[in-house]
């Protein structure tokens, strides 16, 4: 069975860097052709595409938010890290990471819960 | 970055109804187009990949069509179920971007 959680601060002061961290099951991300993103919604509004990680440490980031983002994996733990610098109060949002299974497939076939982060002083 | 924009952003339906929900990309995108259905408080949920590959488990009344720069996700008959909000996706260049969503309301 594959599930993936976020976890990480609900709440972070504007200037602040946001750490999330992506705990997934059922898969590996040392498996040829997979990957994990993260994905973000502010309240009331749409999907925004962020980064993603591959099984051979390629990465893909947003380029509006490029400067500001990092992605890690640490195959071991299971786990995909997302690290966001100088948070700002339009960046509350709720962030889902999500599985890529297969590079000739679907983009994301399972995705977290989600985690609400609130940036407020 | 590929502008993804679907249409209509709201759509008020009965249940039986047929619905179509159309996305357009700024430029081609062949079939690497994916759709999700969202319901509140939750995560998406994929439906539909490369264009009109039905995502395991999900039901046969959801079809997706298109290439190139115009896509329709289909529900020929809407059930309770299916009112939620729908997004369309390109993952064929990075930054892979979303529409802005069709919500589907009853009516």
């Amino acid at each position: 069975q594959i599930t993936l959680k976020e976890s990480g601060p609900t709440l972070v002061k504007p200037t602040q860097t946001l750490t999330l961290t992506c705990t997934f099951s059922g898969f590996s991300l040392s498996t040829s052709g997979v990957g994990v993103g993260w994905i973000r919604q502010p309240p009331g509004k749409a999907l925004e595409w962020l980064a993603l990680i591959y099984w051979d440490d390629g990465k893909h980031y947003s380029p509006s938010l490029k400067s500001r983002l990092t992605i890690t994996k640490d195959t071991s733990k299971n786990q995909v890290v997302l690290t966001m610098t100088n948070m700002d109060p339009v960046d509350t949002a709720t962030y889902y990471c999500a599985l890529r299974r297969s590079i000739v497939g679907a983009p994301f076939d399972y995705w977290g819960q989600g985690t609400l982060v609130t940036v407020s002083s | 970055d590929i502008q993804m924009t679907q249409s209509p952003s709201t759509l008020s339906a009965s249940v039986g109804d047929r619905v179509t929900i159309t996305c357009r990309a700024s430029q081609s995108i062949s079939s690497w187009l994916a759709w999700y259905q969202q319901k509140p408080g939750k995560a998406p949920k994929l439906l539909i990949y490369k264009a009109s590959s039905l995502e395991s488990g999900v039901p046969s009344s959801i079809s997706g069509s298109g290439s190139g720069t115009e896509f329709i996700l289909t529900i020929s008959s809407l059930q309770p179920d299916d009112f939620a909000t729908y997004y369309c996706q390109q993952y064929i260049n990075y930054p892979w971007t979303f529409g802005q969503g069709t919500k589907v309301e009853i009516k």
